[in-house]
C-alpha cells in the first residue's frame, strides 16, 4: 500500500536559517505529491504540490521537487520566519477510484526570533 | 466564497455514546472527505463521499458512518465510541473525482474526546 515517511521531529532552527524536511514515499503507480501546514489551532492548508516526475512546486518561499528517482519529495526554504512555525505534513494521492490522501506524520517547525 | 465549515468544534463524550459532526463543504465542491487526526499523527483517511454515495473507505470498522445531503453538506457518525476516536475529526471538500490534482480543501476540525 501507500506510504509517507517524514523526518521526525522537531526542528528548531532560527530565524533567517535554511530549512530541509526530508520526505520520500512508497506508492504505486505515478502519484501526486503535496506539502501541507497546520498552523496552531487551525485545519490544513495546502502549501504546493507537484503532480509529475521533476515538478517542482512552491508558495511563500517553500520548494520541493519530486524525485521519482529516489521516491522523494523534500521541503526547502532558503530564509524561514518565525510565522512559518507549524507542523508540516507531507502527502500523497495515487488516485484510483476516491483519491484519497496519505498523509506522513508530520514535522513540527519552530523557529525562534 | 465561503471555505469548509465544521460543527461544532469541541466535544466531550463518555464511552459507549454515540457522536454526529458536520460539515459544510465550499461552494461548488461537489466531494466531501473525512479524516481522523490522532494526537501527534497524520490524518488517517475514514471515507469519502461523492453525490450522496460513499465513494471509497479507510481502515475504519462499521461504527463509522456518513451521509451526504443533496446540498453536497456531510456528516460523520460514530456510534459505541471508544477512548481511541479521541482525536481531532477533518472533513476536506473537493470539486470532483476526474481530477487526482483536485486540491482538497480542509475545514477547521472538529476536536472530539472520549472519557
Amino acid at each position: 500500500g501507500n506510504s509517507v515517511t517524514q523526518m521526525e521531529g522537531p526542528v528548531t532552527l532560527s530565524e533567517e536559517a535554511f530549512l530541509t524536511i526530508n520526505c520520500t514515499y512508497t506508492a504505486t503507480g505515478y502519484p501526486s505529491l503535496f506539502w501541507y501546514v497546520q498552523y496552531p489551532g487551525e485545519g490544513l492548508q495546502l502549501l504546493l504540490k507537484a503532480t509529475k516526475a521533476d515538478d517542482k512546486g512552491s508558495n511563500k518561499g517553500f520548494e520541493a521537487t519530486y524525485r521519482k528517482e529516489t521516491t522523494s519529495f523534500h521541503l526547502e526554504k532558503g530564509s524561514v520566519q518565525v510565522s512559518d512555525s507549524a507542523v508540516y505534513f507531507c502527502a500523497l494521492n495515487s488516485g484510483g477510484s476516491n483519491y484519497k490522501l496519505t498523509f506522513g506524520k508530520g514535522t513540527l517547525l519552530t523557529v525562534n526570533p | 466564497e465561503t471555505g469548509v465549515t465544521q460543527s461544532p468544534t469541541h466535544l466531550i463524550k463518555t464511552r459507549g455514546q454515540q457522536v454526529t459532526l458536520r460539515c459544510s463543504s465550499q461552494s461548488g465542491h461537489n466531494t466531501v472527505s473525512w479524516y481522523q487526526q490522532a494526537l501527534g499523527q497524520g490524518p488517517q483517511f475514514i471515507f469519502q463521499y461523492y453525490r450522496e454515495e460513499e465513494n471509497g473507505r479507510g481502515n475504519f470498522p462499521p461504527r463509522f458512518s456518513g451521509l451526504q445531503f443533496p446540498n453536497y453538506s456531510s456528516e460523520l457518525n460514530v456510534n459505541a465510541l471508544e477512548l481511541d476516536d479521541s482525536a481531532l475529526y477533518l472533513c476536506a471538500s473537493s470539486s470532483g473525482l476526474a481530477d487526482r490534482y483536485n486540491e482538497q480543501f480542509f475545514g477547521p476540525g472538529t476536536r472530539l474526546t472520549v472519557l
